[in-house]
């Protein structure tokens, strides 16, 4: 893998559904993963850094996991509400630069 | 937390304008501001990286001469595409990072919308 690749590119679930995504990237030189969740006509809001492999961060209904050995990551949310309708990035950094995916875009319906 | 922001929101000019494009962090000293571009169903790509005092780093195959970056104080980077044509529309978006751990998020403007007619 030679770039940061998210899957599915959309998502559309109901209100109350668990979903996931997944995001790959070279597992080579790794140094941070990033996800952030990008509302439209909003900026990018970060959710999670993360930097050791097996990292796994939480924050409310949302969560994620990290394999750096395999380069990996998934991004969870339980019980889907209409406000986590979003883009999701998964971005991963060194010191200098970040490389984006194109992000997965959730819609979630009542 | 940490706000940055961007204006104008959008732009639609003339073939031959030069466009200017502002970013602030209002409440943090953003050491380095990165500035990026997104074309339709691509994901963001970095443009060029500029710390304040000196002068931007810019990607492979962005033309320095064709977007200018100064970035003169702690809380401002401005980004401007000079003689702009209809293939520089796209979708510019600024972050900004504070001093510190380099694998800290940035915080993002909201984005400018840029249309050359």
């Amino acid at each position: 893998i030679l770039n940061v690749e998210q899957s599915p590119q959309s998502l559309h679930v109901q209100e109350g559904d668990s979903t996931n995504f997944t995001c790959s990237f070279p597992s080579s030189n790794f140094y941070a993963l990033h996800w952030y969740r990008w509302e439209t006509a909003k900026s990018p809001e970060a959710l999670f850094v993360m930097t050791l492999n097996g990292d796994e961060k939480k924050k409310g209904r949302i969560s994620a996991t990290l394999n750096t050995k395999e380069g990996y990551s998934y991004l969870y949310i339980k019980g889907s509400q209409p406000e986590d309708s979003a883009t999701y990035l998964c971005v991963t950094g060194t010191a200098s630069k970040l490389t984006f995916g194109t992000g997965t875009r959730l819609q979630v319906t009542l | 937390g940490a706000v940055v922001s961007q204006h104008p929101s959008w732009v639609i000019c003339k073939s031959g304008t030069s466009v200017k494009i502002e970013c602030r962090s209002l409440d943090f000293q953003a050491t380095t501001m990165f500035w990026y571009r997104q074309f339709p169903k691509q994901s963001l790509m970095l443009m060029a990286t500029s710390n304040e005092g000196s002068k931007a780093t810019y990607e492979q195959g962005v033309e320095k001469d064709k977007f200018l970056i100064n970035h003169a104080s702690l809380t401002l980077s401005t980004l401007t595409v000079t003689s702009a044509h209809p293939e520089d529309s796209s979708f510019y978006i600024c972050s900004a990072r504070g001093a510190g751990l380099s694998n800290q998020p940035q915080h993002f403007g909201d984005g400018t919308r840029l249309s050359i007619l």
